[in-house]
């Protein structure tokens, strides 16, 4: 059972557009944090988010924390070529903090 | 600073032999976390720690060993390598006081 549901699981675009991916889960998380992974690389953290209704924005990137803290979203807007990678959602359960629940990402493709 | 460094990048072992992947930080983290990554499962945790001298299984630990004798070193052990073992593999490491998970450059096993 996946506890932390992306989608879309793939999403290739033109240059400009813009997208919405989801992180959905059953359960409630005290934090979730974006990581962005590029080919051959480990993931990076993008952003952190912690109360619900959060909304935090990374130039481009505009990540929300769901009301009730069991979802999230990053929204790109005017995507870049260098947007592309895969991005991970991760969750952090209150009281075991120790691990975190990782989405299976989204594989971002952005054409010039 | 270094950071978190992956030492091999590349390796590639016959059925049944054996290695040791050491994963190295500078970062004076107190957690640290291996994990292997393959396409359509994600990101999942094979083992980690807390602190120097101790382990704890992840939810895939079958077929690997651990060992974290020093607070900068986290070594991962295959003691019979499988072909479902090939996998890229990762190692992270995070303060005891937030969730930011740093990632090393990967290790990219095959077991042929």
């Amino acid at each position: 059972t996946q506890l932390l549901e992306q989608s879309p699981q793939f999403l290739s675009i033109q240059e400009g557009e813009n997208l919405t991916v989801y992180c959905n889960s059953s359960s409630v998380f005290s934090s979730l944090q974006w990581y962005r992974q590029e080919p051959g690389e480990g993931p990076v953290l993008l952003v952190t988010v912690v109360t619900g209704g959060e909304v935090k924005k990374l130039k481009r990137l505009t990540f929300q924390f769901g009301d009730a803290r069991k979802d999230s979203s990053l929204h790109i807007t005017a995507a870049q070529p260098g947007d592309t990678g895969l991005y991970l959602c991760a969750g952090a359960r209150a009281g075991n903090n120790r691990k975190l629940i990782w989405g299976l990402g989204t594989s971002l493709a952005v054409n010039p | 600073n270094a950071g978190v460094t992956q030492t091999p990048k590349f390796r590639v072992l016959k059925t049944g032999q054996s290695m040791t992947l050491l994963c190295a930080q500078d970062m004076n983290h107190e957690y640290m976390y291996w994990y292997r990554q393959d396409p359509g499962m994600g990101l999942r945790l094979i083992h980690y720690s807390v602190g120097e001298g101790t382990t704890a299984k992840g939810e895939v630990p079958d077929g690997y060993n651990v060992s974290r004798l020093k607070k900068q070193n986290f070594l991962l052990g295959l003691e019979s390598a499988a072909p479902s073992q090939t996998s890229v593999y990762f190692c992270a490491t995070r303060t005891s006081g937030d969730n930011e998970q740093f990632f090393g450059p990967g290790t990219r096993l095959t077991v042929l």
